[in-house]
């Protein structure tokens, strides 16, 4: 069973644009939730991360959206650039993470 | 400067011949985590440790087993690899379940052959 949610599978956005995605979850012991950057061959970087007692996080050009009674949270990332192109993973962490399956970012010049 | 550092970066290995991946962490966390991470896919977790105490996915099968002998060292031992084992593997640590960021090696690229 897919603990968290996540879409759209992949994304194309012009640079500057507002590249949005998003993620669901059920299980309401879920107490931090991550987004996650991932160049291949990489491993997955913390890119910004929320806790439930807060609705909206930014940092620089990044920003999370939290929705508690839709259990519901987005990743928004401002001004898109070509070296935003990457897979981006949300994740909720209970006591022990899972992770959604990913969004394919690619920002075109 | 790598925190959490995985050996070897690539790894080939026959189908049937026991392989051992490690990893290593310089930030003193209490929880290491072992991932499997197939191709467009998220990661998905094998097990992990809480300090000495091993806790396992009801879904790892048998054939993944693993080793914490110190609190920086974290060992996946895969006892009889299978072409679906074909792989990247992630270690990840956290100084705590729950509330915290877990920081992830670069990964293990195992390829069975």
């Amino acid at each position: 069973q897919q603990q968290v949610k996540q879409s759209p599978q992949s994304l194309i956005v012009q640079k500057g644009g507002i590249s949005i995605i998003n993620c669901a979850y059920e299980n309401t012991a879920f107490d931090y939730f991550p987004w996650y950057q991932q160049f291949p061959g990489k491993g997955p970087a913390l890119l910004i991360a929320i806790r439930p007692d807060v609705s909206e996080k930014k940092e620089g050009r990044f920003t999370i959206s939290f929705n508690k009674s839709a259990k519901q949270f987005s990743l928004h990332i401002m001004d898109s650039q070509p070296g935003d192109s990457a897979t981006y993973f949300c994740a909720a962490n209970g006591n022990q993470f899972y992770f959604g399956t990913g969004t394919s970012l690619t920002v075109i010049p | 400067d790598a925190m959490v550092i995985q050996n070897p970066r690539y790894q080939v290995t026959q189908f049937g011949k026991p392989v051992t991946l490690s990893c290593s962490q310089t930030l003193n966390h209490n929880v290491m985590y072992w991932y499997q991470q197939k191709s467009s896919q998220a990661p998905k977790l094998l097990f992990h440790y809480y300090d000495k105490d091993f806790n396992n996915e009801a879904d790892t099968p048998d054939n993944f087993q693993s080793r914490r002998p110190n609190t920086s060292f974290c060992f996946l031992d895969i006892r009889s690899p299978g072409l679906g084992d074909t792989a990247m593997y992630l270690c990840a640590t956290s100084r705590d379940t729950g509330r915290t960021e877990a920081f992830f090696g670069q990964g293990t690229r195992l390829t069975v052959v």
